[in-house]
């Protein structure tokens, strides 16, 4: 069980631009989530999949996010036209109902800066 | 909504104190209940959890046991160590949740632990 992994760990990217994260969950986890974490404060939920279908998405998630599944493993979360408010980490995670009692294991975060 | 409250910090406490942080919680059905704690630069480790009334959860010498009556999840270490220090989020996951999801995790906002040798 290598746990959930994410790429990259920081990002420093300037207003405007786009970035992407990618994210691999533990192997035999069909449910991947993404969570957004501002310093102070505790995760906040953005979005969820089951295999490839993304099943929920949270307010937070405006337009100019997108997240993909596309085989129902790794997940990327693309944020366009990147703001300062997105600063945050993004923390992604992954369980499974038949695992670990659906516990949900996440990965380290990938730190965003937009300066 | 679900929301979950906690003890502001930060905790401040030397090596081998007994520790408490308080977490109570908002849910309208029943919920699990979790802390999780992350260390200064890393990502969230489940700490221990438990998943219905009474159940105890602990783990690495840390315990918290559901109260569904005071809507209660209360982190208790009875002796902490300086690789303690860390941030710790208590959380909740509806069990009606998302499509079965098992719900997403809502979370305090954490409470900060220093242990000084």
């Amino acid at each position: 069980d290598t746990g959930v992994s994410q790429d990259p760990r920081h990002k420093i990217t300037k207003r405007g631009q786009n970035v992407t994260f990618r994210c691999d969950p533990i192997s035999e986890h069909n449910r991947l989530y993404w969570y957004r974490q501002t310093l102070g404060q505790g995760p906040e939920f953005l979005t969820y999949f089951q295999n490839e279908a993304q099943l929920e998405k949270s307010r937070l998630l405006s337009d100019r996010f997108s997240a993909e599944r596309p085989k129902g493993s790794f997940s990327t979360l693309e944020i366009q036209r990147t703001e300062q408010g997105d600063s945050a980490m993004y923390l992604c995670a992954s369980s499974s109902p038949t695992v670990s009692g659906n516990t949900i294991y996440f990965g380290e975060g990938s730190w965003l800066t937009v300066v | 909504g679900d929301s979950v409250t906690q003890m502001e910090g930060p905790v401040t406490l030397s090596e081998e104190a007994f520790l408490t942080i308080n977490c109570t919680y908002t849910a309208t059905g029943y919920p699990s209940l979790f802390w999780y704690v992350q260390y200064p630069g890393e990502g969230l480790q489940l700490l221990l959890k438990a998943t219905k009334a009474d159940d105890k959860g602990s783990n690495k010498g840390f315990e918290a046991t559901y109260r569904k009556e005071t809507t209660s999840f209360h982190l208790e270490k009875g002796s902490v160590q300086v690789s303690d220090s860390a941030v710790y989020f208590c959380a909740l996951s509806d069990r009606r949740g998302l499509r079965g999801s098992q719900g997403n995790l809502i979370f305090g906002k954490g409470t900060k632990l220093s242990v000084k040798p």
